[in-house]
This record gives structure tokens, sequence and C-alpha cells, in this order.
């Protein structure tokens, strides 16, 4: 089993409905992001927690909230999905402690498109 | 503002040797990574540096160059599967990390 799982994997939606996209992780990290991808595009952070606490906008969190419901699962939704939505979304996970570089552990996506 | 470059897109052949430059301007330095991204899958840790020099790992290696900003991805021996995209990612003052777009690697027979 993958240590970082999305659900769902695909999406296929319309204009202003509300979609949620959840992420759950067994590493027992405290850190969590949700990143957007898009063609030619690098991966854009839209929302980080640092710990069930802490939640933190990246630099496109317009247009989606997100909640962290325990240590293992944080989850994106989009309230009024819209076209320029659709992109393929990454949960990460990573632990900064005793050295740790930082690295990110992703989930394999959930490609989401709003009709 | 901070910014990471490196090229869109690379073409190489099956056995080869091919490097993939990264340079960037953060506020602040803790660290570079390279991850590999094959289409339509995740990313893929593939290294990380923070002090200046070479990081040697099997076919892969890294090096960085901190006074520069700059960094590169060699790859020895080349294989089709490493047909991917290879990202670069600086972490900040704030250890943000700030992701280039990626340089997409074609290998040919």
């Amino acid at each position: 089993d993958a240590d970082v799982t999305q659900t769902p994997r695909n999406r296929i939606t319309k204009t202003g409905k509300r979609i949620m996209l959840e992420c759950s992780q067994t590493k027992g990290h405290d850190r969590m992001y949700w990143y957007r991808q898009d063609p030619g595009l690098g991966l854009r952070l839209i929302y980080y927690s640092f710990d069930v606490k802490d939640i933190n906008k990246g630099e496109i969190s317009d247009g989606y909230s997100v909640s962290r419901q325990a240590q293992a699962k944080f989850s994106l939704s989009l309230e009024s999905a819209i076209p320029n939505q659709t992109a393929l979304y990454f949960c990460a996970t990573s632990d900064l402690a005793g050295g740790d570089t930082g690295e990110l552990f992703f989930g394999e996506g959930s490609r989401l498109t709003v009709l | 503002g901070q910014n990471i470059d490196q090229p869109t897109e690379m073409t190489a052949t099956e056995g080869a040797i091919v490097q993939i430059n990264c340079t960037y301007q953060t506020s602040g330095f803790n660290g570079l990574f390279w991850y590999q991204q094959h289409a339509g899958e995740a990313p893929t840790f593939l290294s990380y540096n923070v002090l200046d020099g070479l990081e040697e790992k099997g076919r892969f290696s890294s090096f960085l160059s901190r006074s520069k900003g700059y960094s590169y991805l060699l790859l020895k021996e080349l294989q089709m599967k490493d047909s991917a995209s290879y990202l670069c990612a600086a972490i900040d003052s704030n250890y943000q990390l700030i992701w280039g777009a990626g340089t997409k690697l074609i290998i040919k027979p």
C-alpha cells in the first residue's frame, strides 16, 4: 500500500459543484501539503499544514479550502469548482526532524476536470 | 522575487550522458532537491544538496554551487526509462520549496 494515498484518483465534475480531495498518510509525518500541477508550470502550493492545529495558505489558495482532520488526514475542498481549476493535484508529506532533509513524499495524484 | 530556471526540454541518446541545469534565486537558501516525474505520476526524490560539490548516487549525480546559485543533475548511461521530467526545487529561508517548471528529458534509441 502507498504511504500517501489520495482519493479520488480521477474526477470529472461540472462548474459550480463542490469537490473534496482526500489525502491520508501512514508515514507519521507532521507536515502535509496540497499542490496543483499544470502543464508547463511547476508545482504550485495551495495550502500546507505543519500540525493538526496549523493551517497556512500557499501561493494559490483562492478558491480552495482545507481541513486537517488528524495528523494522518488532510483534505482539500473546492467550494464551487470552475474550469481553470482543472489540474493534477498532489498531496505530499514531509518531516523536518533530526537532520532530515525535509524531502517530500507525494501521493499518486488526483486528476480533476471541471467542465 | 524568487525564481527557479531550468530548460523546458532536452533530448539525449540512449547510453549517453546528459546534464540538466538549474539556476535559482531565493530569499535565503537551505538546500536544493531534484525529483524525477514520469508522465502522469507523482514526483519521486532523486537527490538533495546543501553543501557545494558533487553528490553521486549510482548513474545519477547532483552538483551545487551556492555562490553561483546553480545546480545540475548529471545522468549517465542513459536508459529509455529515464525519459521523464526532472524537477529542481530550492528551499528558501522559511523552509518553503520554490519549484522550477521541470525539464522534460526525451531519450532516443
